[in-house]
């Protein structure tokens, strides 16, 4: 199994540009995630998707947007995208939230110039 | 007030040191992870406990929910040990919540 794959590994965009970043899990899990994680700050969470059809907003959801388009794939894009998004983007899965393991892709490291 | 504090920040050992690094947690929790993470690469899921201790070859993970605690502990530690540790909880806060707090992690180098 692949577990969660992620698209780019890495990507550089200039400021004002959009872009987004695929996701795509095969563990048949319900709950989906988008974290950052940025230097000194542990992971903060983007956007999740408790369940096919749902997603919600979490501490830093500014400037992202999410879509949950099937129950494999979560989609994180950036529609005008500003320096502060410089980060390491982490997408991850479990089966029901907080209360399973949680498998993690391998990240995008995006700069934003 | 991080919810989530980890101990030390950085940790340097030798090759065959035993290890242990702290996690404290200040909210009720009905969950928590301990997950691994090499420099420059992705993130692994070591443990997730919400009671008691479980092992894992040369790793062990004990929680105290009363005192707000968990360890995790290597044994025998090795190079390959060197990576960041995070403890992420799961606030007990119902049904609705599916998200994880986590901490800021432990930079840990094991010197052969």
């Amino acid at each position: 199994n692949a577990g969660v794959t992620q698209t780019p590994k890495f990507q550089v965009l200039k400021t004002g540009q959009s872009m987004t970043l695929q996701c795509a899990q095969d563990m048949n899990h319900n709950s989906m995630y988008w974290y950052r994680q940025d230097p000194g700050m542990g992971l903060r969470l983007i956007y999740y998707s408790a369940s096919e059809g749902t997603t919600d907003k979490g501490e830093v959801p500014n400037g992202y947007n999410v879509s949950r388009l099937n129950k494999r794939e979560f989609s994180l894009r950036l529609e005008s995208a500003a320096p502060s998004q410089t980060s390491v983007y982490f997408c991850a899965s479990s089966e029901q939230g907080g209360r399973t393991e949680a498998f993690f892709g391998q990240g995008t490291r995006l700069t934003v110039v | 007030k991080n919810e989530v504090e980890q101990s030390p920040q950085n940790l340097t050992a030798q090759e065959g040191e035993f290890i242990t690094i702290n996690c404290s947690y200040s909210v009720g929790i009905s969950a928590l992870h301990w997950l691994q993470q090499h420099p420059g690469g992705g993130i692994v899921s070591l443990f997730m406990l919400s009671s008691g201790k479980k092992k894992h070859g040369r790793l062990i993970a004990t929680i105290n929910i009363q005192e707000k605690h968990s360890s995790l502990h290597i044994t025998a530690s090795h190079p390959r040990d060197s990576a960041v540790y995070i403890c992420a909880v799961r606030a007990d806060s119902g049904g609705s919540n599916y998200k994880l707090t986590f901490g800021k992690g432990t930079l840990l180098t094991v010197n052969p």
